[in-house]
């Protein structure tokens, strides 16, 4: 059983770039989540999707970002018009929600770094 | 709104020492969903534990023990025999929905664990 993927694992950028992540889930999960990490501070919630529906987005999640998840499969997050501010660990995590409850699995998170 | 307090910054403790990282939670949420993840030097979340609100007892894992307080609003872990392998930094997070739902997980800024040979 693979677990969660994202790619690229590093990306550096210009300022004004756009970047796009990329996050494949657990095969037989139903909900996926981004996650925005800053060091020396937890993840901080961004955004999840049921399936391919996106159901909330934090506060944030700025317009200069866009997630989104066709077919309910993979997931990418884009940022436009990247700022320095940017600069963070985004992370990806899924679960399978049953009745009771499920845990989030993460994976290795994508460093971005805007100059 | 929620919010998860983990107080100490960093504990660094010597081999074999038993070690409990403090976790205080906020929710106006009668059911809710306390969980514990470990994040090592390479950098990813790893799950430990989920506890649900309605289920206060304790929890022991091998060198792992979890004590949920609800009259504290309290759900601290404790590593016995702590080894160099547990250095790592610990989350504590807290969901108001089974599986993180509409807003997610929310994560305390985290204990960073040393434990020195």
């Amino acid at each position: 059983d693979t677990g969660v993927s994202q790619d690229p694992r590093h990306k550096i950028t210009k300022r004004g770039q756009n970047v796009t992540f990329r996050c494949d889930p657990i095969s037989e999960h139903n909900r996926l989540y981004w996650y925005r990490q800053t060091l020396g501070q937890g993840p901080e919630f961004l955004t999840y999707f049921q399936n391919e529906a996106q159901l909330e987005k934090s506060r944030l999640l700025s317009d200069r970002f866009s997630a989104e998840r066709p077919k309910g499969s993979f997931s990418t997050l884009e940022i436009q018009r990247t700022e320095q501010g940017d600069s963070a660990m985004y992370l990806c995590a899924s679960s399978l929600v049953l009745a009771g409850g499920d845990e989030q699995y993460f994976g290795p998170g994508t460093r971005l770094t805007v100059t | 709104a929620q919010k998860v307090t983990q107080a100490q910054t960093e504990i660094s403790v010597v081999e074999k020492e038993d070690v409990t990282l403090d976790c205080v939670y906020e929710t106006r949420d009668t059911t809710y969903y306390l969980f514990w993840y470990k994040q090592p030097p390479s950098g990813e979340l790893v799950f430990l534990i989920r506890r649900n609100s309605f289920d206060e007892q304790n929890e022991i894992s091998g060198r792992y023990s979890w004590n949920f307080q609800k009259s504290t609003s309290s759900f601290n872990f404790t590593i016995t025999a702590s080894q160099v392998v547990d250095s790592a930094v610990y989350f504590c997070a807290l969901s108001e929905e089974a599986g993180g739902g509409a807003d997610g997980l929310t994560f305390g800024k985290g204990t960073h664990l040393i434990i020195q040979p």
